[in-house]
């Protein structure tokens, strides 16, 4: 089974400055990695994720995140936050079997002030 | 193209009362999936479909949940009898490809609360 921690429950920063949210994994299997976005009152929906490939993912948004095996973590990056990027965070893992199934953080709340 | 239909967006009841959710996934989407999120538990897995068959209910909290898709476009998660510990956003998702390669595609959510 894959299990994933998200290391800050809240994130406060101001706007234009950069931020980083934290997200570790656990597994003894190869794994995709995910990031979800929730905006007040709505569903999540993807952000990025990684399946294969270049360690260094690019989503939407202006995200980005980098895959690093040996310290098992998936961070989620922006140079430039602004205030509509406040929202709720999730970080996910799941096996690459076809059975696996996505495991979700607890999520990190970002509030992007002035 | 519309996206995951959620009804209601919003229940209150009391407890012992019967709830039903409801959720028509995105046409062609061939995995559908219930997710509940609270406070102290964030967002649980209780039961996915793979063309309207369920694979794994395993996080069916009790019998006292179930949920069926009758069709390709309609789900429900009935909670009978529902009880204050049962309040939470419940959440249908949808996608093409299983959840852990494909994008699952949520809805807005029903939030319910049981008094």
């Amino acid at each position: 089974a894959q299990s994933v921690t998200q290391l800050d429950s809240q994130v406060p920063v101001f706007e234009e400055a950069p931020v980083e949210l934290r997200c570790n994994y656990s597994s003894s299997v190869s794994v995709y990695l995910f990031w979800y976005v929730q905006y007040p009152n709505q569903g999540l929906q993807l952000l990025l994720k990684y399946l294969s490939g270049s360690t260094l993912v690019k989503g939407i948004n202006g995200f980005e995140a980098e895959f690093n095996k040996s310290q098992t973590s998936f961070h989620l990056r922006k140079p430039s936050v602004h205030i509509s990027d406040t929202a709720e965070y999730f970080c996910a893992v799941s096996g690459t079997g076809t059975a696996s199934k996505l495991t979700f953080g607890t999520g990190t709340r970002l509030q992007v002030t002035l | 193209d519309a996206g995951v239909i959620q009804s209601p967006r919003h229940e209150v009841t009391e407890m012992g009362q019967e709830v039903t959710l409801r959720c028509k996934p995105i046409s062609g989407h061939d995995y559908l999936f219930w997710y509940r999120q609270t406070m102290m538990r964030g967002l649980e897995l209780l039961i996915y479909f793979n063309n309207n068959v369920p694979i794994d209910d395993s996080g069916m909290p009790e019998d006292r949940f179930s949920a069926k898709m009758p069709n390709a476009s309609f789900s429900t998660l009935k909670i009978q009898p529902s009880e204050p510990r049962d309040s939470a956003v419940y959440f249908c998702a949808s996608s093409i490809l299983t959840g852990n390669t494909g994008e699952l595609f949520f809805g807005e959510g029903s939030r319910l609360t049981v008094l």
